[in-house]
């Protein structure tokens, strides 16, 4: 069936430097997208969400771009810091069932 | 204003004992769910709830039960444990399904390790 899915599952980043975190899905009828962030420990937190109407959304220092031509999904953190080392995951929305599917994570590591 | 509280935070089980984890969330929420989360695997729906006194099964229901007695809290039982069951269980909820720039608040988790 369709799922959500990440392209990397770990990211290592220097502090400082700006993260790219990618998502793929592939269920085209998904009309809503959220990023969540995890951390050790810790429960999912909502980061920034997007509708499918949207190819991007701004937040603070976090970016959200959609693709929909190639069903593609990134979180953009600018300026990272050690307090962003978490999993990060996406969920869509698929409209004919109601509810949030979500992908695997990838693992940020923020380096000094 | 505590959000969404789960019980307990750690717990082990022996192999066909039965236990009931406990959601409670204070923001009046209409729906409530609950996950699970493997290692290298999403979140996955166990069963989720609209509304006080409705349940729905999820993606994996098999070996749980549900109850939504009181619109603030959501329990999950396992009747039987076994060890496929050992997992993170989160909790979560929303005021009605999905809502713009606030998606789901979840709970800290339960982690559950069955022996």
């Amino acid at each position: 069936g369709e799922s959500v899915g990440l392209h990397l599952p770990t990211l290592s980043v220097q502090e400082g430097d700006n993260s790219i975190i990618n998502c793929a899905y592939s269920n085209s009828a998904s009309d809503y997208f959220i990023w969540y962030k995890q951390e050790s420990g810790k429960g999912p937190q909502f980061i920034i969400d997007i509708r499918s109407n949207m190819d991007k959304r701004q937040g603070q220092r976090v970016t959200v771009l959609l693709n929909k031509t190639v069903k593609h999904l990134s979180l953009q953190i600018a300026a990272t810091q050690p307090g962003d080392s978490a999993v990060y995951f996406c969920a869509e929305n698929i409209p004919r069932w109601g509810k949030l599917q979500f992908g695997a994570g990838t693992q940020v590591v923020v380096t000094p | 204003n505590a959000g969404v509280t789960q019980t307990p935070k750690f717990r082990v089980l022996k192999t066909g004992q039965s236990m009931t984890l406990l959601c409670a969330q204070d923001m009046n929420h209409e729906y409530m769910y609950w996950y699970r989360q493997d290692p290298g695997m999403g979140l996955r729906l166990i069963h989720y709830s609209v509304g006080e006194g409705t349940t729905a099964k999820g993606e994996v229901p098999d070996g749980y039960n549900v109850s939504r007695l009181k619109k603030q809290n959501f329990l999950l039982g396992l009747e039987s444990a076994a060890p496929s069951q050992t997992s993170v269980y989160f909790c979560a909820s929303s005021y009605r399904g999905l809502s713009w720039d606030y998606g789901y608040t979840f709970g800290s988790g339960t982690r559950l390790t069955v022996v």
